[in-house]
């Protein structure tokens, strides 16, 4: 069975620093990992996904993720925060083993809180 | 492209009702899945449908149905209603095939009392 988890429910990080957002997952064949990002009383926005290819995989807003097989981890990342950055943000996994009929998966979201 | 839409984005009801929410995909996707998102539950996966059959479901009481039009556009429906089915549904959309990423509605707000 696929899950992915993100350990920390929040993560503080100060305007200008580097910021990471955990992820990790399990699949039985490869994985589709996506990022996503909440703002309040809005959906989720697609921020990037990783395929194959390159493990690390640049997205919107000046964030990048980095796929790590032997980990199993898909971390976010951004080198200098914003205060705009501020939203709860979701991993997601699916297994391609399945092709489109597997269902993706989110992690339980992690709130991202950057002060200035 | 029009993004996903979500009608209607407030909803106020009561115990043992039942409510109908709706959502349109982006044009050309074919794929609509339905989430429950709560603050202690996290998001939740409802069901998904591509092509008017419905291709995966989550562990939702029989309460919970959906259907899709010939035009993608897709209805859930609640019966019953529950205190416990307060919550932000969320539709997303895809094109259900390949490597797919899903891009989301607004959401509809339901508050049962």
């Amino acid at each position: 069975a696929q899950s992915v988890a993100q350990p920390e429910d929040q993560v503080k990080v100060a305007e200008g620093n580097p910021l990471t957002v955990k992820c990790t997952y399990s699949v039985s064949g490869n994985p589709y990992l996506f990022w996503y990002v909440q703002y309040p009383n809005r959906g989720l926005q697609f921020l990037l996904k990783y395929i194959t290819g390159d493990n690390l995989v640049k997205g919107s807003y000046g964030f990048e993720a980095e796929f790590n097989k032997s980990q199993t981890s898909f971390h976010l990342k951004k080198p200098s925060a914003l205060v705009s950055d501020s939203a709860l943000y979701f991993c997601a996994v699916r297994d391609e083993r399945y092709s489109s009929a597997s269902k993706i998966i989110f992690g339980s979201g992690t709130r991202l809180s950057i002060r200035p | 492209k029009a993004g996903v839409t979500q009608t209607p984005r407030y909803l106020i009801k009561t115990r043992g009702q039942q409510v109908t929410l709706s959502c349109s995909p982006i044009s050309g996707h074919r794929s609509v899945s339905w989430y429950q998102q709560t603050p202690g539950q996290g998001l939740q996966f409802l069901f998904e449908y591509f092509s008017e059959t419905q291709r995966n479901k989550g562990n939702f009481p029989g309460r919970f149905s959906g259907r899709q039009f010939s035009n993608s556009r897709s209805e859930m429906n609640v019966s019953t209603l529950e205190l416990g089915d307060s919550a932000l549904y969320l539709c997303a959309s895809s094109t259900g095939t390949g490597s797919y990423e899903q891009y989301f509605g607004p959401g509809t707000r339901l508050t049962v009392t």
